[in-house]
């Protein structure tokens, strides 16, 4: 059973430039979320998606967007690129149905931008 | 709003000594407390999680967290450190146990072992 996979795991971008980082969740899981994780810092929600609509978002600008396919899978969007938008990119998977779902992740997209 | 402090940036310990890392959280509701672990160029692997069930919780690798809630506290030790634990603790506070929260984590604790 694969868990959460992500792509790309590097890239580099120049600022101004867009990325689009994607994210496939584990089997049978129908929420993702996004977390963005700076050098040195903790992961920080960016958003989550569930039936294909932003449910939740945290304190990023609207340059961050994103989608969730019929599949489940997801996109993350980053617009007009800024150094400091250099970071690991994390994606998240659960099941939004009951409790005690244990939220999985992966291995992440490293971004930097110069 | 919900938050978790956690107390050394950097702890260091030998290799077979008590491994012991802090967590403070602060919440308005309930919290549900999580670590987790995070190896050089990973993502990040759930420890442990509290969720009310008990205040002692044993996790995997050997770690285990107690949750005090007059000290509103979730500190991770670990009786016997190896070489492998070394790497990057997350703590982190949810206000639910539903999978659709959102986790809001601390700025991490790395673990370095001296053999």
């Amino acid at each position: 059973d694969a868990g959460v996979t992500q792509s790309p795991t590097h890239l580099i971008k120049t600022r101004g430039q867009q990325v689009t980082l994607r994210c496939s969740p584990k089997s049978g899981h129908d929420t993702v979320s996004w977390y963005q994780q700076a050098l040195g810092q903790g992961p920080q929600f960016i958003f989550q998606y569930y039936e294909e609509e932003e449910r939740q978002r945290g304190n990023f600008p609207d340059r961050f967007s994103g989608h969730q396919f019929p599949n489940y899978s997801s996109e993350l969007n980053v617009n007009a690129l800024l150094l400091g938008d250099s970071a690991l990119y994390l994606c998240a998977s659960s099941l939004v149905q009951g409790t005690g779902n244990t939220i999985y992740f992966g291995e992440g997209s490293w971004l930097t931008v110069v | 709003a919900q938050s978790v402090t956690q107390l050394g940036s950097h702890v260091s310990v030998s290799e077979g000594a008590l491994v012991l890392l802090r967590c403070n959280y602060s919440s308005s509701v309930p919290p549900y407390l999580f670590w987790y672990v995070q190896y050089p160029n990973q993502g990040l692997q759930l420890l442990l999680k509290y969720t009310s069930a008990a205040t002692l919780v044993k996790g995997i690798n050997g770690f285990e967290a107690e949750f005090k809630k007059s000290e509103t506290s979730f500190h991770l030790t670990k009786p016997s450190a190896h070489m492998s634990d070394a790497a990057e603790y997350f703590c982190a506070v949810s206000p639910s146990n539903f999978g659709n929260e959102k986790l809001t984590f601390g700025t991490g604790t790395r673990l370095t072992i001296i053999p």
